[in-house]
């Protein structure tokens, strides 16, 4: 079973703080993905990578960044989290014609 | 550009069939997903269409329609569990084909009564 995993559930991060979200996932999939996912707005692409430090941004990049150096693992970074970025986030990996999703992190931004 | 529609909610019986429809409009086209996501879980899978035509995979299906820019997710012998959303996407070739880029729908929320 492919399986792709996310470092929290649930987080919850002050304004102004640097933020780490984590995935991993154990089938050795090129392409990895970041999406946020809010109520009437559906799942934006933020970030992906097709390569060990290779990335490109998807449909709303600002005010994130992201971080491939091995290839089981994508990491997406907050700079300095603002209360907009509270959201679910979910990482995804691919292989052929399948996105396998991890469970999501809720982050909530004070 | 790009932009993919399916309806917000839909109400259905237990034991009956349901549609959920989706059109889109992208500038690249290589393949129409449709997802199952349940309240605070992540989505799962549930199928793929790249040429026109029905794949039927047990109790749903899923049709497309290129030249109409359409598709459907058909559901039957509705079960409570499937009360969930339904995520419709358009893998997008834009940037070349060498990612599996999707482009997502804000979903279908499916309420399935007794």
């Amino acid at each position: 079973d492919v399986k792709v995993t996310q470092s929290s559930r649930y987080l919850v991060k002050r304004t102004g703080e640097k933020v780490f979200l984590e995935c991993v996932q154990d089938m050795d999939h090129e392409n990895m993905f970041w999406y946020r996912q809010d109520p009437g707005l559906g799942l934006r692409l933020i970030y992906f990578s097709y390569d060990v430090k290779m990335k490109e941004k998807g449909d709303i990049p600002e005010g994130y960044s992201v971080s491939r150096e091995k290839k089981e693992r994508f990491s997406l970074i907050l700079e300095s989290a603002s209360t907009n970025q509270t959201s679910m986030y979910l990482c995804a990996s691919t292989i052929r014609n399948e996105q396998f999703f991890g469970p999501g992190t809720r982050l909530t931004v004070l | 550009g790009q932009n993919i529609d399916q309806p917000t909610e839909m109400t259905a019986t237990e034991g009956a069939i349901v549609q959920i429809n989706c059109t889109y409009q992208t500038s690249g086209f290589n393949g129409l997903f449709w997802y199952q996501q349940h309240a605070g879980e992540a989505p799962t899978f549930l199928s793929y269409n790249v040429l026109d035509g029905l794949e039927e995979k047990g109790r749903f299906s899923s049709f497309l329609s290129r030249s109409k820019g359409y598709s459907y997710l058909l559901l039957k012998e509705l079960q409570m569990k499937d009360s969930a959303s339904y995520l419709c996407a358009v893998r997008d070739t834009r940037g070349g084909g060498a990612t599996n880029k999707l482009i997502f729908g804000t979903g279908t929320l499916l309420a399935v009564q007794p």
